[in-house]
C-alpha cells in the first residue's frame, strides 16, 4: 500500500541553525500538508500546498518557515533559524481529496 | 474556528473489554477522520467518516453529522490497541482539507 515517507525520523539541531525536513507524498495525490505536534499536545495544522503554491497557512507558519516542492516527488519544510519552541514532531500529509494520509513524522529537537 | 472535544481523555481497559470513544464538534463538517497514534508517534489512519457507519475488523465508527458527533467503537481490545486516538475534522466552509484535531483519548489496554 502506498504511503507518505518522511526523512529523517529524528533531527537534532542547535538553536539558530537551519533545518530541512523532507517528505515524499503518495504519488497520485495533489494536496500536501505539514502539521506539527509539540510533546503531549494535539496535532496542529501548519500549511497546505497545492498546484505549487501555498493554499493556506496557520499563524504558526511565520517567516521562519517555508515549503517547497523542488521536483515531482519531494515536498520539503525549511525552518530558517530554529528556536527552542520549534521542538516537536513534524508530520507531512497528502490527500487524494478523501481523507488525509500522514507520514510517520520527523522528531525535531532544538538544543 | 471549529472546536473538537474528545471524551474520555483517558481510558484504561483490561484486554478483551469493549470501549466507546466520543468526538463532539461545534460546526458542520466536510471531513471527519479517526487516527490512532501508536507509542512510536505514528498517526495511523483508521476511518474517513464524514457521515454514516463503517467497520474494519474489531473497530467501527459512526458519525451523526446532523448532531455533530462521532463515535469510535473498539471491541475485544488488545494491548496493541494502546495509544492515543484522535478525531480530526474539516469545517464545511473549508476547501483545503485542513484538519482540526481534538486533544485525543489516551487508551491503555492492560494484559
Amino acid at each position: 500500500e502506498p504511503e507518505v515517507t518522511q526523512t529523517p525520523s529524528h533531527q537534532v539541531t542547535q538553536m539558530g541553525q537551519e533545518v530541512i525536513l523532507r517528505c515524499v507524498p503518495i504519488s497520485n495525490h495533489l494536496y500536501f500538508y505539514w502539521y506539527r505536534q509539540i510533546l503531549g499536545q494535539k496535532v496542529e495544522f501548519l500549511v497546505s500546498f497545492y498546484n505549487n503554491e501555498i493554499s493556506e497557512k496557520s499563524e504558526i507558519f511565520d517567516d521562519q518557515f517555508s515549503v517547497e516542492r523542488p521536483d515531482g516527488s519531494n515536498f520539503t519544510l525549511k525552518i530558517r533559524s530554529t528556536k527552542l519552541e520549534d521542538s516537536a514532531m513534524y508530520f507531512c500529509a497528502s490527500t487524494p481529496r478523501r481523507g488525509l494520509f500522514f507520514g510517520s513524522g520527523t522528531q525535531l529537537s532544538v538544543l | 474556528g471549529i472546536q473538537v472535544e474528545q471524551s474520555p481523555p483517558d481510558l484504561i481497559l483490561q484486554e478483551g473489554a469493549n470501549s466507546t470513544l466520543r468526538c463532539n464538534f461545534s460546526d458542520s463538517v466536510n471531513n471527519l477522520q479517526w487516527f490512532h497514534q501508536n507509542p512510536w508517534g505514528q498517526l495511523i489512519n483508521l476511518f474517513y467518516i464524514p457521515s454514516g457507519t463503517k467497520q474494519n475488523g474489531r473497530l467501527s465508527a459512526t458519525t451523526v453529522a446532523t448532531e455533530r458527533y462521532s463515535l469510535l467503537y473498539i471491541s475485544s481490545s488488545q494491548t496493541t490497541d494502546s495509544g492515543v486516538y484522535f478525531c480530526a475534522v474539516e469545517n464545511s466552509g473549508g476547501s483545503n482539507y485542513k484538519l482540526t484535531f481534538g486533544k485525543g483519548t489516551l487508551l491503555t489496554v492492560n494484559p
